[in-house]
């Protein structure tokens, strides 16, 4: 199983963009084992699943999410990021980066992102 | 998107002690769901995949079941370690969809 660790502001402000990195070690983005995905979880809405992309390029949002979202893939540096537009606090959450198979997610650790003026 | 609900939100219960958790999908999904435990500031950790099969190196007192859209995780004989807060995750379609949780807390 690969590891992944997120990085990226813990702060954002509302209206910005709040941009996430996930390094992924001991296995490459650029293979079909895997979709790169980002999961966030906040006490009012809970585990919510934010989109992935594949090593081709394709991405796949939630539909709730998909007007303010972009996940990219950088191959040379080993990673995928998130971007999420337009954000309010309601955009508050630990922001996960995951590696998808079917049944198994492997996790990131999480990091705390919070929206606040 | 296919709703998951989980029931109860909350249990109290005590060491030694069998717990049940259900979930209940919104429409058809198979097998295809995974339960989580989950503790603070920690990432889900996966106990049961495909409804059924135990994570390798998940203690057999954790078990489940289910087909279509009725699932129950049950834990028996309660540890100490098992205090934590329980989610059923459906891989059936996307978008992926979480259970609301099941804090399990000591009595």
């Amino acid at each position: 199983q690969v590891q992944l660790q997120e990085s990226g502001p813990g702060l954002v402000k509302p209206s910005e963009t709040l941009s996430l990195t996930c390094t992924v070690s001991g296995g490459t983005v650029n293979t079909g084992l895997y979709y790169w995905t980002w999961i966030r979880q906040s006490p009012g809405r809970g585990l919510e699943w934010i989109g992935y992309i594949y090593f081709t390029g394709s991405a796949n949002y939630n539909p709730s999410l998909e007007s303010r979202v972009t996940i990219s893939m950088d191959t040379s540096k080993n990673q995928f990021s998130l971007q999420l537009n337009s954000v309010t606090a309601a955009d508050t959450a630990v922001y996960f980066c995951a590696s998808e198979r079917g049944s198994n997610i492997g996790w990131g650790q999480g990091t705390l992102v919070t929206v606040s003026s | 998107d296919i709703q998951m609900t989980q029931s109860p939100s909350s249990l109290s219960a005590s060491v030694g002690d069998r717990v049940t958790i259900t979930c209940r999908a919104s429409q058809d999904i198979n097998r295809w769901l995974v339960w989580y435990q989950q503790k603070p500031g920690k990432a889900p950790k996966s106990l049961i995949y495909d409804a059924s099969s135990l994570q390798s190196g998940v203690p057999s007192r954790f078990s489940g079941s289910g087909y279509g859209t009725d699932f129950t995780l049950t834990i028996s004989n309660l540890q100490p370690e098992d205090f934590a807060t329980y989610y059923c995750q459906q891989h059936h379609r996307y978008p992926l969809t979480f259970g609301g949780g099941t804090k399990v807390e000591i009595k």
